[in-house]
């Protein structure tokens, strides 16, 4: 099993430019999230999905939108970015049982110039 | 906003050494998990701790946590180099589907 797998590891962008970020899991969980991490702020929570076709707000969902069309995927999208979200990407997943375990992805560096 | 807080932010201790850090959260919580994150990569889990248990082993890790402080602390056992990484804990509640990240803990273990 790959586990949680992020497409690109890498990317740069100019303001204003568009993306997707992929994350694929192998694992058959129901729940699956996104974070963002920047120096000295921990993981913070941009969106989440407990099911295909289901997303959710997380702490900070601003300029970011989210689907989730099927099980074993989830995508992030940045409409237009901004140097503010510069960042290293981390996807997860989990069953969503109780206590469960989040299984993490290597991440995605993004810069924004 | 942040649920849990570790302390310290970081911490330099000699190879062999015990490693300590804490993670205090806000409100009640269901459970505390730790994990660990090694420069450049995911989180990886370690060990969960549930709001009725009061300490867990696994390996040279240790686990405690005090409901009435709202606390735990990780404890590492005869530190390896391996060891130096960054500590996160996470804490969920009945009240949502998520569980909240502190800041993390960097452990350096020096040889």
């Amino acid at each position: 099993n790959a586990g949680v797998t992020q497409t690109p590891k890498f990317r740069v962008l100019k303001t204003g430019q568009s993306m997707t970020l992929l994350c694929a899991q192998d694992m058959n969980h129901e729940y699956m999230y996104w974070y963002r991490q920047d120096p000295g702020m921990g993981l913070r929570l941009i969106h989440y999905s407990v099911g295909e076709g289901t997303t959710a707000k997380g702490e900070v969902p601003d300029g970011y939108n989210v689907s989730r069309l099927k099980k074993q995927n989830f995508l992030l999208g940045l409409e237009s970015a901004a140097p503010s979200q510069t960042s290293v990407y981390f996807c997860a997943s989990s069953t969503g049982t109780e206590g469960d375990e989040q299984y993490f992805g290597p991440g995605t560096r993004l810069t924004v110039t | 906003s942040q649920q849990g807080e570790e302390d310290p932010q970081a911490l330099s201790i000699q190879e062999g050494e015990n490693a300590t850090m804490n993670c205090s959260y806000k409100t009640s919580i269901n459970n505390l998990q730790w994990y660990r994150q090694n420069s450049g990569r995911g989180l990886v889990h370690l060990i969960l701790i549930r709001s009725n248990e009061r300490e867990k082993h696994s390996g040279r890790l240790r686990v405690t946590l005090d409901t009435s402080k709202k606390s735990s602390s990780l404890l590492i056992t005869a530190s390896r180099a391996a060891d130096t990484a960054s500590y996160f804990c996470a804490t969920d509640s009945w009240r949502d589907d998520k569980i909240i990240f502190g800041k993390g803990t960097r452990l350096h273990i020096l040889p």
